[in-house]
């Protein structure tokens, strides 16, 4: 079946120690972007990328990185830098065309860190 | 910059009642793009609809049916004779074009909270 597949469903790490996020997906999708979701608010938008071997910065990407060697992969990682670092990340991909393509997420990810 | 909200943090309804869920936009485009995602309580996204600025039509897709108004930059979702697995998260969100280096990035509300009780 084709989707997004992200791992560990839960995450748990101590704080001052980096911790990279899994997504893949098998949908062939050229696009990918990282969410991340706080309790009682919208998703925002970490990092994404349009092609293999480039992305750029969403709108709240202190403290994170990403790479996207591989067209079905793009891990997300979380710094020590990031200051708020608990919270359910999520991975989508999408078509990429002249218009628009609806997202399709993976199931998330959700990170704690104490 | 692009907005979007959706006042209603959280509604109630009992199983077959009809539920109107408003979301409300803000953009400078004139082309744009509109979503509305059901979050479950498993936490993934689940796509429901796509309409684009040009397209005012309204849309029914079983029991649900979707309501854009681009004068009163609404683009409301009802439930009819909603069901208890109709209670999730529903978010709205707004999307420019590629062309536009819009990047096909999606500018979410908050999300409304729906429960359906039995």
């Amino acid at each position: 079946d084709g989707g997004i597949t992200q791992s560990p469903k839960y995450l748990f790490r101590k704080e001052g120690q980096n911790v990279t996020l899994s997504c893949e997906q098998n949908l062939n999708h050229d696009a990918m972007y990282w969410y991340r979701q706080d309790p009682g608010q919208g998703l925002r938008l970490i990092y994404y990328s349009q092609i293999v071997n480039d992305f750029q910065k969403g709108d709240i990407a202190e403290g994170y990185s990403v790479s996207r060697e591989k067209k079905e992969s793009f891990p997300l990682t979380v710094t020590s830098a990031q200051k708020n670092p608990t919270a359910f990340y999520l991975c989508a991909s999408s078509a990429r065309g002249l218009t628009v393509a609806e997202q399709y997420f993976g199931p998330g990810t959700r990170l704690t860190v104490t | 910059a692009q907005k979007v909200t959706q006042a209603q943090t959280e509604i109630s309804v009992v199983e077959k009642e009809d539920v109107t869920l408003d979301c409300v936009y803000e953009t400078r485009d004139t082309t744009y793009y509109l979503f509305w995602y059901k979050q479950p309580p498993s936490g993934e996204l689940v796509f429901l609809i796509r309409r684009n600025s040009f397209d005012e039509q309204n849309e029914i897709s079983g029991r649900y049916s979707w309501n854009f108004q681009k004068s009163t930059s609404s683009f409301n979702f009802t439930i009819t004779a909603s069901q208890v697995v109709d209670s999730a998260v529903y978010f709205c969100a707004l999307s420019r074009p590629w062309l536009t280096g819009g990047g096909n990035k999606l500018t979410f509300g908050t999300g409304t909270q729906l429960k359906v009780e039995l």
